[in-house]
């Protein structure tokens, strides 16, 4: 079974805080993806990569950047965290061009005091 | 621009009662249409795709759902509903990026509650 594994199930960080996210994947999927989960809301794609280095801006990225330096790590970067950035935050990843389905992570919930 | 309506927030069905969940999605080409479950404190989980082919697409844990291209929806339905299938429900429509890539749209979700 693939398995995305998110670092941290729930993270508290400060106002201004450099924050990141991480997560891994072990099936060699050549997409990965980060998202924003929101009530009222769904799921809502921030930023995508589908190969080392390379990445593409998703529905939401003001305030955010990724890196993926390689195949099976792909993190997602608050650069000064503020107050509207506490949410559930999903990671997924996919083969291939992005045709077949996702397999997400557990969520990592971050609050920003 | 593509779009997934899932016009119900939240519905209460009796345990091994029927179930259908609403999906409109707004969408040029063919889609790729996915549902996708999420249970309490987890990620989500695939319950079934539509790229091609049947229309009537089976899925895990006992669920169908039916394209109709003239009705532009893609529904959920299960005959008898469990009490563990309490949980939020995604549709999700794939979409092609600047790359040519493709990536998800999802609505906004439907929170099922089962009463027993």
């Amino acid at each position: 079974d693939v398995k995305v594994t998110q670092s941290s199930r729930y993270l508290v960080k400060r106002t201004g805080e450099k924050v990141f996210l991480e997560c891994v994947q072990d099936m060699d999927h050549e997409n990965m993806f980060w998202y924003r989960q929101d009530p009222g809301l769904g799921l809502r794609l921030i930023y995508f990569s589908y190969d080392v280095k390379m990445k593409e801006k998703g529905d939401i990225p003001e305030g955010y950047s990724v890196s993926r330096e390689k195949k099976e790590r792909f993190s997602l970067i608050l650069e000064s965290a503020s107050t509207n950035q506490t949410s559930m935050y999903l990671c997924a990843s996919s083969p291939g061009t992005g045709d077949q389905p996702q397999h997400f992570g557990d969520g990592t919930r971050l609050s920003i005091l | 621009a593509q779009s997934v309506t899932q016009p119900d927030i939240h519905i209460t069905v009796s345990e091994g009662a029927s179930l259908e969940l609403r999906c409109n999605y707004s969408y040029g080409a063919t889609p790729y249409l996915f549902w996708y479950v999420q249970s309490p404190g987890q990620g989500l989980q695939l319950l079934l795709k539509y790229f091609s082919g049947d229309t009537l697409v089976q899925g895990i844990k006992g669920f169908e759902a039916e394209f109709k291209r003239s009705q532009s929806s893609f529904n959920l339905r299960k005959p008898s509903v469990h009490w563990s299938d309490a949980a939020e429900y995604f549709c999700a429509v794939g979409r092609i990026m600047d790359t040519g890539r493709r990536a998800l749209t999802f609505g906004s979700g439907t929170r099922l509650q089962v009463q027993p």
